[in-house]
């Protein structure tokens, strides 16, 4: 069965410290989405991955595929970046995702 | 830049009414999905869809849903009679053709059967 597994599933932090966000993925997933979902519950996708590393601004997210594990990183983190990380897995062969039950980040001021 | 709309935001029903809710995925998308989130838990697929058929549904898309594309644009989800535990976030999404993985979510429409 394919399953992802994220951790921790809160996490508090004081503006501008670095902030790691883990997944891990069981055999069957071959990518990972790394989705933003803001308190009103929209969604937005962060990441795509199916191998190395991704940078978009402060947010960096990498993918062990041997492992199969992958991170989502985000430097100097501000209280804007409060929000319910999650992580996808590709699953299907028709591309839907196997979500993983998010991680709520609040940064304090 | 081009978005997913979805139709209504928030949609109140009484448990066994029949719910379409509504979505148009970015127009030159041809992957389609739904999915739905009850409160506190995590997002679940429901349905995928493409070249006007079901291409995968998981356990819970049983008998009481169906999805549509019923004029080129708009891809609908519905519930034939709901039951109190249809309450949930519902998103659409949609891919292209090109990238085989990246999907982009409609803001999603927050059912709520009483």
């Amino acid at each position: 069965k394919n399953e992802v597994e994220q951790s921790p599933q809160n996490l508090t932090a004081q503006e501008g410290e670095f902030i790691t966000i883990n997944c891990s993925y069981s055999v069957g997933i071959s990518a990972l989405h790394w989705l933003q979902q803001h308190p009103g519950g929209g969604i937005v996708s962060l990441f795509m991955l199916s191998s190395g590393k991704k940078k978009h601004g402060r947010l960096i997210a990498t993918i062990n595929i041997q492992e199969k594990h992958s991170s989502l990183h985000i430097t100097a983190s501000h209280p804007r970046d409060s929000a319910v990380y999650i992580c996808a897995g590709l699953g299907g062969s028709q591309g839907n995702l196997i979500f993983g039950k998010g991680t709520k980040l609040s940064v304090k001021p | 830049e081009p978005e997913v709309t979805q139709t209504p935001s928030h949609q109140v029903t009484q448990m066994g009414q029949e719910v379409i809710l509504r979505c148009v995925p970015i127009s030159n998308h041809l992957y389609f999905y739904w999915y739905r989130q009850i409160l506190g838990q995590k997002v679940e697929f429901l349905v995928s869809f493409y070249n006007n058929e079901i291409s995968e549904k998981s356990e819970i898309f049983d008998d009481q849903f169906s999805v549509e594309r019923p004029d080129g644009s708009n891809f609908t989800l519905k519930i034939r009679s709901t039951k109190l535990e249809d309450s949930a976030m519902y998103f659409c999404a949609s891919r292209d053709r090109v990238s085989r993985y990246e999907q982009y979510f409609g803001p999603g429409t927050r059912l709520t059967v009483t």
